[in-house]
């Protein structure tokens, strides 16, 4: 069955500290990836996708992500938080030309001034 | 960049009667739309799959004659709550998936039923 795991449910960071927030995802098949940030009372914003090619993709506000097939992982960094990052950030995997898009259950980044 | 408008963003409503919730794609064509549900401090349930001039795909558990969906045009698809009942009430938001496969959310409509 598909399905994404995000092991971190609640990660608290220092300003300037590195993050890196894990997804793995469980999919029969090439898949689509994507990281989506949700700030407190907005609504979800697409920080970076993966659909083929170079798996290190980067993203806006200074986010990157990089593809391991072997691990059939997706795992999110960012080399010093800022306040402002402090969000709600689901993982999400769609399998290529299919509809469903499986989302993890999030990870609430909290980041302390 | 491709925008979703989803409306209405609050909406407070008395038990047993219905609401509608539009959710537009503005300036791309969206032949492929998604209704999901926001469950507290949990990630999104995707309800239901809206095909432009088709049936919507709903997912298990959840009743299509409760949640009427319609995507009449490439550019809106409907929801509507169908005698609303108090644990109803929750987040709903709607996605758009463009020509490159991404998806666009809307804003989410909050929705009360009393």
């Amino acid at each position: 069955a598909q399905s994404v795991s995000q092991h971190n449910h609640h990660v608290i960071l220092s300003e300037a500290a590195s993050l890196e927030l894990g997804c793995n995802y469980s999919y029969g098949g090439t898949v689509n990836l994507f990281w989506y940030v949700q700030y407190p009372g907005q609504h979800l914003q697409l920080l970076l996708k993966y659909f083929s090619g170079d798996p290190l993709v980067k993203g806006i506000k200074g986010f990157e992500a990089e593809f391991i097939k072997s691990k059939f992982s997706f795992n999110l960094r960012k080399p010093s938080v800022q306040w402002s990052d402090t969000a709600e950030y689901f993982c999400a995997v769609i399998g290529t030309g299919a509809n469903n898009l499986f989302f993890g259950t999030g990870t609430r980044l909290t980041v302390i001034p | 960049g491709a925008v979703v408008s989803q409306h209405p963003s609050r909406v407070i409503c008395k038990s047993g009667t219905s609401v509608k919730i539009e959710c537009r794609s503005l300036d791309f064509q969206a032949t492929t739309m998604f209704w999901y549900r926001q469950f507290p401090k949990k990630s999104l349930m995707l309800m239901a799959t809206s095909n432009e001039g088709s049936k919507a795909t709903y997912e298990q558990g959840v009743e299509k004659d409760k949640f009427l969906i319609n995507h009449a045009s490439l550019t809106l698809s409907t929801l509507t709550v169908t005698s609303a009942h108090p644990e109803d009430s929750s987040f709903y938001i709607c996605s758009a998936r463009d020509i490159g496969a991404t998806l666009h959310f809307g804003n989410g409509t909050r929705l009360t039923v009393t």
